[in-house]
């Protein structure tokens, strides 16, 4: 299975601020179809998980431009702008390049 | 609106069974693939089982083969996951989530908690 490693486990955080969270693979994500199959979701306190980013950098419906994805084979980004309370909760990684689909173990967004 | 409505979890002795159930509206069900995840008392996400969108091709994670069964009818717009010999280490909120068109699962439901203990 590829193993998916989030970094930091817990981010402090102040409203308004800027903050990166890292995700590595153990194995590249690039589908031999060209495609990288690295997606992010948040899940708010006591909710599912919510897509934010799909495949490394698009955003998915709704999702404001203060969020931002990127990378390339196994190592990923994403990025928060002007932090607001509702971002607060834990970001997880997901890939589905490989079966069996795997998540990251998640990074704790919380306030400094 | 894409809505996801799991049912039928709750409390159940170990080696026992139980069968959850995922009713979908607001899109056309029989168009995309299903899936199953959970997530144990205060950890991460792992993905369990997927369907295809006619049902004919299941897979599942090593540690469920054999003793759950995923399957949909198209008809009932409804999704399930039949869970047998059911362990301590299967308790978790299970949500059942669409998978996407680009291979990520785009939309969940608000999950329905399954307690495996005597």
């Amino acid at each position: 299975d590829v193993l998916m490693t989030q970094t930091p486990v817990s981010l402090p955080v102040s409203l308004g601020g800027q903050v990166s969270i890292s995700c590595r693979s153990s194995q590249s994500l690039v589908h031999s179809d060209g495609n990288t199959y690295l997606h992010w979701y948040l899940q708010k306190p006591g909710q599912s998980p919510q897509l934010l980013i799909y495949r490394v950098s698009n955003r998915f419906s709704g999702v404001p431009d203060r969020f931002s994805g990127s990378g390339s084979g196994t190592d990923f980004t994403l990025k928060i702008s002007r932090v607001e309370p509702e971002d607060l909760g834990v970001y997880y990684c997901l890939q589905s390049t490989h079966f069996l689909w795997t998540f990251g173990g998640g990074t704790k967004l919380e306030l400094k | 609106e894409v809505q996801l409505v799991e049912s039928g979890g709750g409390l159940v002795q170990p080696g026992r069974s139980l069968k959850l159930s995922c009713a979908a509206s607001g899109f056309t069900f029989s168009n995309y693939g299903m899936a199953w995840v959970c997530q144990a008392p205060t950890k991460g996400l792992e993905w369990v089982a997927s369907i295809s969108t006619g049902g004919g091709n299941t897979y599942y994670r090593d540690s469920v083969k054999g003793r759950f069964t995923i399957s949909r009818d198209n008809a009932k717009n409804t999704l399930y996951l039949q869970m047998d010999s059911l362990r301590s280490e299967d308790t978790a909120t299970y949500y059942c989530a669409r998978r996407g068109r680009g291979n990520y699962f785009d939309y969940w439901g608000q999950g329905v908690m399954v307690t495996v203990s005597s």
